[in-house]
């Protein structure tokens, strides 16, 4: 069964600690992307990446650091210095397709608290 | 880089066509119309794209007109389950292109019965 799956569901985090999210997807896209969703708001573009071993920074990539070792896998941690980290995190990928449409897949979502 | 406009909310009730439209006057030449729906809690799912005049799949229909500058998403006959939001997305993601979508605050539909 194809798809994209994010872990955990829910985290739950003390102010000043580090915490990295999971993103992982088997549908063999190029690109995947990191967003971050607050209540009542469409999406930000954190980090994304369209190749392994490269990646670029969204529009709000302050605080947050990401890795693409495999094409499989593009995790996301959420450093101390995020400012503002609780919030619900959405993973997603994308064929690369040049000169087509460009349709993303999301995954389940991280809600993530700091206490 | 292009900006969407769409109502905050809407109401309807089980049975009925709902029509949502979305505003983009700047949109690109290379841009595409995508819609995507979203429940509580959980990542946004596609529904349809276009580029121009009209598409139709299983679940919705998407009408654009000449100039490109709006598009209307046509849910028919709407049941208790479409309750969620929809979000009218325009860009284009090609491979070495740093354009990117920009997500608005998207449109709240409610469902009653």
């Amino acid at each position: 069964d194809g798809g994209i799956t994010q872990s955990p569901k829910y985290l739950f985090r003390k102010e000043g600690q580090n915490v990295t999210l999971s993103c992982e997807q088997n549908l063999n896209h190029d690109a995947m992307y990191w967003y971050r969703q607050d209540p009542g708001q469409g999406l930000r573009l954190i980090y994304y990446s369209q190749i392994v071993n490269d990646f670029q920074k969204g529009d709000i990539a302050e605080g947050y650091s990401v890795s693409r070792e495999k094409k499989e896998s593009f995790p996301l941690t959420v450093t101390s210095a995020q400012k503002n980290p609780t919030a619900f995190y959405l993973c997603a990928s994308r064929a690369q397709v040049s000169g087509g449409s460009n349709t993303q897949y999301f995954g389940p979502g991280t809600r993530l608290t700091v206490l | 880089l292009a900006k969407t406009t769409q109502p905050i909310s809407m109401d309807s009730y089980e049975g009925q066509e709902v029509n949502i439209t979305c505003s983009h006057n700047n949109i690109a030449t290379n841009d595409y119309i995508t819609w995507y729906q979203q429940f509580p809690s959980q990542g946004p799912r596609f529904i349809i794209q276009g580029y121009k005049t009209k598409v139709t799949n299983e679940v919705a229909s998407l009408f654009i007109p000449a100039d490109r500058k709006s598009s209307t998403l046509s849910l028919p006959r709407v049941s208790l389950s479409d309750t969620a939001v929809y979000y009218c997305l325009v860009g284009a993601l090609n491979a070495g292109n740093n354009r990117k979508l920009i997500w608005g605050l998207g449109t709240s539909l409610a469902v009653n019965p």
